[in-house]
């Protein structure tokens, strides 16, 4: 599977919208990019995932580049409930195991 | 939380020891995963399962066994505790069709 970078923190401002980039220069034909999030002490959660299209769903949307080497998930309208940890992953759309590889991520604190 | 339940949440145990941790679904999905967490190195999958009787190592599966005799159950084993093994362990579960995984609220694994 591709290699994914991320910075390693952000802040946002509650009510704002947070912009977390995803690079993946890497990125083959056939594989998705998925964004999970970690929130302290729980296990990570399934926010969004796209191939080509942008997506968007309750939680967040995804942007997606044309030439799909990187990648920003947006959450609209942040929240303190958003601060978490937010993971950026690649996986091919063959492998039926379905094994995510994850990286390091983005800490991301969202301020009153 | 998807039907997913781990025993036990909390598990403090002696060097030398064998373990076994427990992932409990209720939702009758085929695959199945184990990963362990650690300060600086994200989350590492140890083993997966594809179906009953059906699984496959990882990239971190030393020290480890798994079983899966029911569908509903995955049980990860340390058959003799380290120290090293001390972490924060997350069981996934994800359908054939759907392409998301959806954690477990972990067990936290401490080896004195």
């Amino acid at each position: 599977d591709a290699k994914t970078t991320q910075p390693p923190s952000m802040d946002c401002a509650e009510g704002r919208a947070a912009n977390l980039p995803c690079n993946h220069s890497t990125i083959s034909g056939n594989e998705y990019v998925y964004w999970y999030r970690q929130i302290h002490s729980q296990g990570p959660q399934y926010i969004i995932h796209g191939l080509k299209n942008n997506e968007t769903n309750e939680m967040a949307s995804l942007i997606i580049t044309e030439d799909r080497k990187s990648s920003t998930l947006i959450l609209p309208h942040a929240t303190l409930r958003d601060t978490a940890v937010y993971y950026c992953i690649v996986r091919v759309t063959t492998d039926s195991w379905g094994k995510l590889q994850f990286g390091a991520g983005t800490q991301v604190v969202v301020t009153p | 939380d998807a039907g997913i339940t781990q025993s036990p949440r909390h598990k403090v145990t002696e060097t030398g020891t064998p373990v076994t941790l427990r992932c409990h679904q209720t939702e009758n999905h085929r695959y199945m995963y184990w990963y362990r967490q650690d300060p600086g190195h994200g989350l590492r999958l140890i083993h997966y399962s594809y179906g009953v009787k059906d699984t496959d190592k990882g990239e971190v599966s030393d020290g480890y066994s798994v079983s899966r005799s029911k569908t509903e159950d995955f049980l990860l084993t340390l058959e003799s505790a380290t120290s090293s093994q001390t972490s924060v362990y997350f069981c996934a579960i994800r359908t054939l069709m759907n392409t998301e995984a959806f954690f477990g609220q972990g067990t936290r694994l401490t080896v004195v």
